[in-house]
């Protein structure tokens, strides 16, 4: 399965700022989506990072709070913007290889991000 | 996606087989069963798939009643390392929807 390589892996940050993470896997994916997982809570989608278009957002996720780009098939990234302590999780960028439901997503193992 | 109904927590002795059940009544006819598990602070683990027939790989064993509403996770011989959140989803393709899972303790 491919190999997903996330940074950073966890940052402290100030209230207000905003924060990049990036995604890099090793073979061209045809798809590609980010996580969150709040403490002590399973994982809620943000979003289907498209290469060459707007990320496609599930309810309560928007695009000014998190600005995805995923410029070819091996590369996305996610901004958490103007952050508070409400952000603070783990956010997880996820992989497949298919649109159809018999392809598994392989998931990266997180960014640990906490807000002050 | 199909909703799925798991129980929070189950206990396993070091050994045994460890049988995880997950109920998925609502599941559509291409929607596939997976099954994932997770570490504490590590990304979650694809573990096995299915659509209709029982399926084994090198990790576990799936079961999927032929009416499709259930499915049982086996791990054959459950060690330390097994203690993780299990994940029980049914999918059609795309994006995945988690549940709470269930909390699976392995003890010695």
């Amino acid at each position: 399965s491919a190999v997903i390589s996330q940074k950073p892996s966890r940052d402290i940050c100030q209230r207000g700022t905003s924060l990049t993470i990036q995604c890099q896997v090793d073979s061209q994916v045809t798809m590609m989506f980010w996580y969150r997982q709040q403490p002590g809570q399973s994982l809620t989608l943000i979003a289907t990072a498209n290469q060459g278009s707007e990320a496609t957002y599930e309810s309560g996720f928007v695009i000014d709070k998190f600005p995805i780009s995923r410029p070819n098939l091996t590369f996305s990234t996610l901004t958490v913007s103007n952050m508070s302590p409400e952000d603070s999780s783990i956010y997880l960028c996820s992989v497949s290889d298919g649109f159809l439901g018999n392809q598994p997503q392989h998931f990266g193992d997180g960014t640990r991000l906490s807000i002050l | 996606d199909a909703k799925t109904t798991q129980p929070p927590s189950m206990d396993c002795a070091e050994g045994r087989a460890a049988n995880l059940p997950c109920n998925h009544s609502t599941i559509s006819g291409n929607e596939y069963v997976y099954w994932y598990r997770q570490i504490h602070s590590q990304g979650p683990q694809y573990i096995i798939h299915g659509l209709k027939n029982n399926e084994t790989n090198e990790m576990a064993s799936l079961i999927i009643t032929e009416d499709r509403k259930s499915s049982t996770l086996i791990l054959p011989h459950a060690t330390l390392r097994d203690t993780a959140v299990y994940y029980c989803i049914g999918d059609g393709g795309g994006d995945m929807r988690f549940g709470a899972g269930t909390r699976l303790t392995v003890k010695p």
